[in-house]
């Protein structure tokens, strides 16, 4: 158990709809990275944050936004949803924004556009 | 922009031999090399990490990888592997940008370790 928790475990939804994934990243951890994992693409950077302010950008689509509220918890929050945005989306926190801080990863949200 | 190359996407191999799980990056400047594993329904563990200093880095179960700064090669090997190290596992790079440090990881490498 890494201390990141992730929810919901699973979600079904249609195109056109938005969804809203919650991380809530380990005690005392401030940044909270948000990551994709696709056959397609494999697993992909989207954004971080740390101490509630956006930091870096990855390959993010315009669709797609995150926050990080006062008490950390992380939301990644996915509109206009389609096919190709069927995923298992992961969150993952460090204590620091060293180059070498260890990233610790959730168990991730696996999201099913039908 | 980085890159990272697994260049096998599936490592098959018997119970008690050695592997060799391959990676390639693509960077001139400094970089911080990382290979993670990930299990069947779990997310992504961290294996090893280079940073600076000894080129070669060891993980707790067994694991080493070696930098090579000429070769841009950061493989990872065991030499002698147990059927519980059938996962994925995924090779990463971090650069810095902007005061953070942006990671871009491999496609990743299958491998399955057979009785």
């Amino acid at each position: 158990d890494s201390g990141v928790t992730q929810t919901p475990k699973h979600l079904i939804t249609a195109t056109g709809q938005r969804v809203t994934l919650r991380c809530s990243p380990r005690s005392g951890d401030l940044s909270v990275y948000w990551y994709q994992q696709s056959l397609d693409q494999g697993l992909q950077f989207l954004i971080q944050y740390y101490n509630g302010e956006e930091r870096a950008k990855g390959n993010i689509l315009e669709r797609f936004s995150a926050q990080q509220f006062p008490d950390l918890h992380s939301e990644l929050n996915l509109s206009s949803l389609e096919l190709g945005d069927s995923a298992l989306y992961f969150c993952a926190s460090s204590s620091s924004l060293s180059e070498g801080e260890t990233q610790y990863f959730g168990p991730g949200t696996r999201l099913l556009v039908l | 922009a980085q890159s990272v190359t697994q260049l096998d996407s599936q490592v098959p191999v018997f119970e008690e031999a050695p592997v060799e799980l391959r990676c390639n990056y693509s960077s001139s400047v400094s970089v911080y090399l990382f290979w993670y594993v990930q299990y069947p329904n779990q997310g992504l563990q961290l294996l090893l990490k280079y940073l600076s200093g000894s080129t070669l880095v060891e993980s707790i179960n067994g694991f080493e990888a070696e930098f090579n700064k000429s070769q841009t090669s950061f493989h990872l090997r065991k030499p002698s592997v147990h059927i519980s190290d059938t996962a994925e596992y995924f090779c990463a790079v971090r650069t810095s940008s902007g005061g953070s440090y942006i990671p871009t990881f491999g496609r990743g490498t299958s491998l399955i370790v057979h009785p």
